[in-house]
């Protein structure tokens, strides 16, 4: 499984746009990208998934160079409800199950 | 559709009492799992399942047990409850043999209390 790394915590303020970096140096080929977000006292929530270049959804962007060895989740104009854990997660499909691992993610504090 | 749901979301227990944690889907998906969350940690997966008669332990499968009867339902057994077992469970889902391509949907949690 590619390992993840991504900052412990971030800050940010209202109507920033935020930037989480994961790094996945040992990506294999058949791996995806996919980005988690927990509120306190809830299950995570799926936010994107991509494979290579830009995703981009109703909530966020998800931007993957060409080496996929590291993405970026962009989060637009953030607010005080962004406030969350941001995990990022790699893995693909494969000859037997994929057990898909939470790191420690990244902590967002949007600050007023 | 309810989704995810997990019962009961509290529990306060007695070291090496016995109890199972809930966990029901209606979403008709092939792939269940459980986690724990400790304080400031990941999720650790404990045990999984890709289809009802069919499960595999995870990271953390020590103290716990499952069974996969249904599509629907995938308890967690704690067979005789310890302190370490103190923590937040979560269920979740997805539709398919659970690869990375399928979306994971996951319940509300069980904040569990080993004394």
């Amino acid at each position: 499984l590619a390992k993840t790394t991504q900052p412990i915590s971030m800050d940010s303020y209202e109507g920033q746009e935020v930037n989480i970096t994961c790094s996945h140096n040992n990506i294999a080929t058949n791996d995806y990208i996919t980005w988690y977000q927990q509120f306190p006292s809830q299950g995570p929530r799926f936010i994107i998934q991509g494979y290579k270049t830009k995703v981009t959804n109703e909530v966020a962007s998800l931007f993957i160079p060409a080496d996929r060895k590291s993405s970026t989740l962009s989060l637009p104009r953030v607010s005080l409800s962004d406030t969350a854990v941001y995990y990022c997660l790699v893995g693909g499909p494969s000859g037997g199950s994929y057990i898909p691992t939470f790191g420690r993610g990244t902590s967002l504090i949007v600050h007023p | 559709n309810a989704g995810v749901t997990q019962t009961p979301k509290f529990q306060v227990l007695k070291t090496g009492q016995s109890m199972t944690l809930q966990c029901a889907q209606d979403m008709n998906h092939e792939y269940m799992s459980w986690y724990r969350q400790d304080p400031g940690m990941g999720l650790r997966l404990i045990h999984y399942s890709v289809g009802a008669g069919i499960t595999d332990q995870g990271e953390v499968p020590n103290g716990y047990n499952v069974s996969r009867s249904t599509t629907e339902d995938f308890p967690l057994r704690l067979l005789s409850a310890a302190p370490s077992q103190t923590s937040v469970y979560f269920c979740a889902s997805s539709r398919g043999s659970g690869t990375a391509l399928e979306k994971l949907f996951f319940g509300s949690g069980t904040q569990l209390s080993v004394l």
